[in-house]
């Protein structure tokens, strides 16, 4: 299992201003994940970082807007930059764990971020 | 494209069972998993299917049927703590990264 730390929980941020959201597992993990999902929606991957490497984006995202750090094995952030009102929504950070052939996914608790 | 389809809402009354299907279409594909998501708080994991058949876990099933590209979870014995969203999601391969449906959003009524 895995326990993740994410912080904040929740911000309102003024446009054009940047957040960085924390993430701190409680063991050593290789990949993290970044999720976004909107209220009542699904979950869409962000990116996915390792350590000591870029983080991968997926189509729609780019690391100009959403860059993330990897500095070691149990901490992640990414920043969500000059925000816009189209980028409120639920940031979550996931890792990984396998037991016994069964991959389990944790999540963060999540930042509900509020742009205006 | 990659997608999976689910239903958006089920409502059902304690006690009851209900069962959400699952339909994926995805460029890789290790195995099917289920989450669920109270309002306001982070997807838990419920189950995983790699194989065809059934996994029995206290109260909840899943079903994967690989040929289809179906699976469903199964909920019996309905309670009132069950009301949330449930998500199923493609575990596309060795990087770990999940594909997720649009969510069913189950309210149990008394």
């Amino acid at each position: 299992s895995a326990v993740i730390s994410q912080k904040p929980s929740r911000d309102i941020c003024q446009r054009g201003t940047s957040l960085t959201i924390q993430c701190q597992v409680d063991s050593q993990v290789t990949m993290m994940f970044w999720y976004r999902q909107q209220p009542g929606q699904s979950l869409t991957l962000i990116a996915t970082a390792n350590q000591g490497s870029e983080a991968t984006y997926e189509s729609g995202f780019v690391i100009d807007k959403f860059p993330i750090s990897r500095p070691n094995l149990t901490f992640s952030t990414l920043t969500v930059s000059n925000m816009s009102p189209e980028d409120s929504s639920i940031y979550l950070c996931s890792v990984e764990t396998w037991d016994r052939g069964r991959p389990e996914a944790f999540f963060g608790q999540g930042t509900r971020l509020t742009v205006v | 494209g990659q997608s999976l389809e689910q239903p958006s809402e089920v409502t059902a009354v304690e006690g009851a069972i209900v069962q959400i299907n699952c339909t994926y279409q995805t460029s890789g594909f290790y195995g099917l998993s289920w989450y669920q998501q109270h309002d306001g708080g982070a997807p838990t994991f419920l189950s995983y299917n790699a194989l065809d058949g059934l996994e029995e876990t206290g109260r909840f099933s899943s079903f994967l049927s690989r040929s289809d590209s179906y699976g469903y979870l199964l909920l019996q014995e309905l309670q009132m703590k069950d009301s949330a969203s449930y998500f199923c999601a493609v575990h596309g391969g060795s990087q770990g990264n999940l594909i997720f449906g649009k969510g069913t959003k189950l309210s149990v009524k008394p």
